[in-house]
């Protein structure tokens, strides 16, 4: 069974850091891209950045919003996503998802077709 | 940036109505859509990828369409469990972007 689990939030003060990990199984991880979105309370769903896999050379994309503040990484060897997540403002509060993508190694079939149960992330003095 | 302008944002129907919300992209985008429903405190959940297929378990009801710029979610009959916002994104280009979300209630 696919399951993806996102911990890692909390309450953090304006301007502090937050480390968020999405922790896969019951899939070949290594073979997929994964994807952070979040949704602030009360809001539209808002994508936030991506993680090509190893075979498609790994790199990253980012929403303008968070671009030089957040950073996607990952651990194949351990299935886990993280977002590093710096520099911290206040419109950063939401809920935050991770989501898999497998539309590179795959098909179309395969993508955002997993959501986990997100990680609430609250920026607040 | 790829705009996707969603209508409408909401819209109160009746059990058994047919329902059609619109995606329209500022550029092409190929089908690379996607239509999601979300019920409130819950996670999104996928109804159709590539822009016109269903996703599996998902009520033959729901029906995507639509190449390039304009695309359409059609619920063909309505019911209590669809109650629920609807969000288009299109995957086409960095960054990925959503659709306003389209609020669908009880009348």
């Amino acid at each position: 069974e696919v399951q993806l689990v996102e911990s890692g939030g909390g309450l953090v003060q304006p301007g502090r850091s937050l480390r968020l990990s999405c922790i896969a199984s019951g899939f070949t991880f290594g073979d997929y891209g994964m994807s952070w979105f979040r949704q602030a309370p009360g809001k539209g769903l808002e994508w936030v950045s991506f993680i090509r896999s190893k075979a498609h050379g790994g790199t990253t994309e980012y929403a303008a919003a968070v671009k030089g503040r957040f950073t996607i990484s990952r651990d194949d060897s351990k299935s886990i996503a993280y977002l590093q997540m710096n520099s911290l403002k206040t419109e950063d509060t939401a809920v935050y998802y991770c989501s898999r993508d497998g539309s590179g190694s795959y098909s179309l079939g395969r993508i955002l077709d997993y959501w986990g149960q997100g990680t609430l992330v609250t920026v607040s003095s | 940036d790829i705009q996707m302008t969603q209508s409408p944002s909401a819209m109160s129907a009746s059990v058994g109505d047919r329902v059609t919300i619109t995606c329209r992209a500022s550029q092409g985008i190929s089908n690379y859509l996607v239509w999601f429903q979300q019920k409130p405190g819950k996670v999104p959940k996928r109804l159709i990828y590539a822009a016109s297929s269903l996703e599996s378990g998902v009520p033959s009801r729901f029906s995507g369409s639509g190449s390039g710029t304009e695309f359409t979610l059609t619920i063909s009959s309505l019911q209590p469990e669809d109650f629920a916002t609807y969000y288009c994104l299109q995957h086409n280009n960095y960054p990925w972007t959503f659709g306003q979300g389209t609020k669908v209630e009880i009348k």
